[in-house]
């Protein structure tokens, strides 16, 4: 089944920085997804970029899909201590598929 | 507006005891329904989905059991728990269809339920 996983499994960093996780997948998408989870609770859609997208945009959230490469890429800038929180990407199981599967997520932590 | 329920939010069970979970939708309908379960630390394994009323397809057939006896409502069960069963449980909830780009595929997640089995 199709399955997206994320880059690097844990990224620490300051207050300002950005941060960037990445997410690649094996075969042919229409659509990705991303999501948040803070601890304990339950995942919120962050943004989805279709397989004709190459970049996207929301507020602080940067997503790039390069489908050549299968691979996405979550840009969070000026990162605040709230960004802190687990994301994932999540990709349709095959083509066209409205069941998503998720990566192992990335684990973010933005130190004050 | 949509909203999804779960309960209960934490829970504490002896193994070989019984599991019933709930999970109900408000605001929408004709929902697709999906169980996932989350271990410390890991992704999410999808356990069950449906869509629709009495329609259930098992994504892991071990010792538990999913059932959708009304359009908004997802009941995930066990008869006997074992350690392994202990985990997130995460329910969640997507459109059918929509001409709208930001809900296509997108998946509206419940709270969780802690499972503690001891």
């Amino acid at each position: 089944s199709q399955q997206g996983e994320e880059d690097p499994q844990a990224l620490s960093i300051q207050e300002g920085e950005n941060a960037t996780m990445n997410c690649s997948y094996k075969t042919s998408i229409n659509n990705l997804q991303w999501y948040r989870q803070n601890s304990g609770r339950g995942l919120v859609h962050l943004i989805l970029i279709r397989s004709n997208e190459r970049e996207k945009h929301s507020g602080r959230l940067r997503v790039t899909l390069d489908t050549s490469k299968k691979s996405s890429s979550l840009l969070i800038t000026a990162s605040r201590a709230a960004d802190t929180a687990s994301y994932f990407c999540a990709t349709p199981r095959s083509g066209g598929s409205y069941i998503p599967t998720f990566g192992r997520g990335t684990s973010l932590i933005v130190h004050p | 507006s949509q909203t999804i329920h779960q309960w209960p939010a934490t829970l504490v069970q002896p193994v070989g005891s019984p599991l019933s979970l709930e999970c109900t939708v408000e605001g929408t309908s004709n929902p697709n329904l999906y169980w996932y379960r989350q271990a410390a630390g890991r992704g999410l394994q999808l356990l069950f989905y449906s869509v629709g009323i009495g329609q259930i397809s098992s994504e892991v057939p071990q010792n538990l059991s999913a059932s959708r006896p009304q359009d908004r409502q997802f009941i995930l069960s066990s008869k006997k728990l074992l350690l392994s069963d202990s985990g997130f449980y995460l329910c969640a909830w997507s459109g059918r269809t929509s001409g709208r780009a930001g809900s296509y595929n997108e998946q509206f997640f419940g709270p969780g339920t802690r499972l503690t089995v001891l």
